[in-house]
């Protein structure tokens, strides 16, 4: 059975600073990751879609990496705005069309 | 308008009446799925359909039911509310041509079950 888990929770970081959010699956034969955005009340917004040949993918201030082998990714967000407060979330596609959320990071940009 | 919405919004209502959750996509997308976001569960997978008339069980599909005779709607059934299906449903779509791709949610649609 996949799981997804995401560690820290919850994060607190001044802005301004770099930061990294850690996703980890326990079945490495995945289809695609991606990496979520959700503000409070709101859905899901789709940050970055890494297919499962890639290694990385980019967009803006964020990169996503991902490492099949040990089953991680990672979302790395450069020079912190108070506007990307939200909570993260990865997801995994396990090829048998059900993808699995992890329970988020909970991220806040402290002004 | 291009997108993915959900109906309705907002809703409160009894243990044991039947409750439907509506799910519109207008970009052709294959796949369409139905979550529940709870407190210290995070997103769990309700169902899923792969194309139109194809319908599959996800993680936690007991108490609900889903159709889907069209590709543009999945409908998802409560057939007796109860008041742990107290939560926010998300409907998210996926992929053309029978490959799943970048996921698109819709707002949800927060339920309040008395």
């Amino acid at each position: 059975k996949q799981e997804v888990t995401q560690i820290p929770a919850a994060l607190s970081v001044p802005e301004g600073e770099n930061l990294v959010l850690n996703c980890s699956f326990t079945d490495s034969a995945i289809y695609n990751l991606q990496w979520f955005r959700q503000d409070p009340g709101k859905g899901l917004t789709s940050l970055l879609l890494i297919q499962s040949s890639q290694r990385e993918q980019t967009s803006g201030r964020l990169n996503a990496s991902l490492d099949k082998s040990s089953g991680r990714s990672t979302l790395y967000i450069a020079a912190s705005q108070p506007g990307d407060s939200a909570t993260y979330l990865c997801a995994v596609d396990r090829r048998d069309d059900k993808i699995i959320f992890g329970k988020g990071t909970r991220l806040h940009i402290l002004p | 308008d291009a997108g993915i919405t959900q109906s309705p919004r907002y809703k409160i209502t009894e243990t044991g009446r039947q409750v439907t959750l509506m799910c519109h996509q207008t970009w052709s997308h294959s796949y369409m799925f139905w979550y529940r976001q709870d407190l210290g569960h995070g997103l769990r997978l309700i169902y899923y359909s792969a194309a139109a008339d194809i319908t599959d069980k996800g993680e936690v599909p007991d108490g609900y039911v889903v159709s889907r005779s069209k590709t543009e709607n999945f409908p998802l059934t409560l057939e007796s509310a109860t008041r742990s299906q107290t939560s926010v449903y998300f409907c998210a779509s996926s992929g053309l041509a029978g490959v799943t791709g970048e996921l698109f949610f819709g707002e949800g649609s927060r339920l309040t079950v008395l």
